[in-house]
C-alpha cells in the first residue's frame, strides 16, 4: 500500500493563478480531509468528505474548492491563488465516517509546500 | 480563539530531562488524540484517549485524559534527541470535523 499520496511536493504560483493539489489513498478509506499548516497555527481544516459525492466545509474553506467523485481521490482546487494561501497543505484519510471517527486513525500524506508570489 | 490550547508553544531541553506538554479546552470531548510530526512529513498518530482519567503509556511517553474530558497531557521521561518534533493534540468537533491545537515544538539537545 502506498498510503496517502500527494502531488506535487512543491509548487510556486503567481497571484491569480489556479491549480489543483492532488490527493489519493489506496486504503479504501471513506473519510478524507484537507488541512493547511502555518507557523504557530497548527493544522486548520479546509474541507472534508465522508464519502464519494459528499463534501463539507471546515474552518477555512474560502478560496478553495473540492470534489469527491471516487473513494480514492480528493483533489483540492485553488481558484485564484493569493499570497495568503502560501502554506503547507496536508491531505488525510481514515476508515470510518460518522461518530467513530473520533477514535479512528488519520493517515496523513507528506504534504505540498505552496508559495504564492 | 482555538478550540484546543496547547502549552508551552516551544520547549528546548537537554537529553535525559523530563517534560510535560498540555492540551486544554473549555469543551468536553468524547476522545482526544496526540500526534507527532517531524520536519517535512505529515503528522503520525501516537495515541487516542477515550475515558476520563485514562492513562496510556507508550514506552517513555505517558498520556493522560482529564477526568472531565476537557484536557490532556503528554509526559516524556528521559527525553532523547529522537523525541524532537512537533506534538499536536486533536479532537472531534461537531459535524465530523477533526480539529487540532497549534502544537508544541520540542527540541531535545544531546
Amino acid at each position: 500500500n502506498a498510503g496517502v499520496t500527494q502531488t506535487p511536493k512543491f509548487q510556486v504560483l503567481k497571484t491569480g493563478q489556479s491549480m489543483t493539489l492532488q490527493c489519493a489513498q489506496d486504503m479504501n478509506h471513506e473519510y478524507m480531509s484537507w488541512y493547511r499548516q502555518d507557523p504557530g497555527m497548527g493544522l486548520r481544516l479546509i474541507h472534508y468528505s465522508v464519502g464519494a459525492g459528499i463534501t463539507d466545509q471546515g474552518e477555512v474553506p474560502n478560496g478553495y474548492n473540492v470534489s469527491r467523485s471516487t473513494t480514492e481521490d480528493f483533489p483540492l482546487r485553488l481558484l485564484s491563488a493569493a499570497p495568503s494561501q502560501t502554506s503547507v497543505y496536508f491531505c488525510a484519510s481514515s476508515y470510518s465516517p460518522g461518530t467513530s471517527l473520533s477514535t479512528d486513525t488519520q493517515y496523513f500524506g507528506p504534504g505540498t509546500r505552496l508559495t504564492v508570489l | 480563539t482555538q478550540l484546543l490550547e496547547q502549552s508551552p508553544q516551544f520547549l528546548s531541553i537537554q537529553e535525559g530531562e523530563n517534560l510535560t506538554v498540555y492540551c486544554n479546552s473549555s469543551s468536553v470531548f468524547s476522545s482526544l488524540q496526540w500526534y507527532r510530526q517531524e520536519p517535512g512529513e505529515g503528522p503520525v498518530l501516537l495515541v487516542t484517549v477515550v475515558t476520563g482519567g485514562e492513562v496510556k503509556k507508550l514506552k517513555r511517553l505517558t498520556f493522560q485524559f482529564g477526568d472531565a474530558r476537557k484536557d490532556s497531557s503528554l509526559h516524556i521521561t528521559a527525553a532523547q534527541p529522537g523525541d524532537t518534533g512537533l506534538y499536536l493534540c486533536a479532537a472531534m468537533e461537531y459535524g465530523n470535523k477533526l480539529v487540532f491545537g497549534a502544537g508544541t515544538i520540542l527540541r531535545v539537545k544531546s
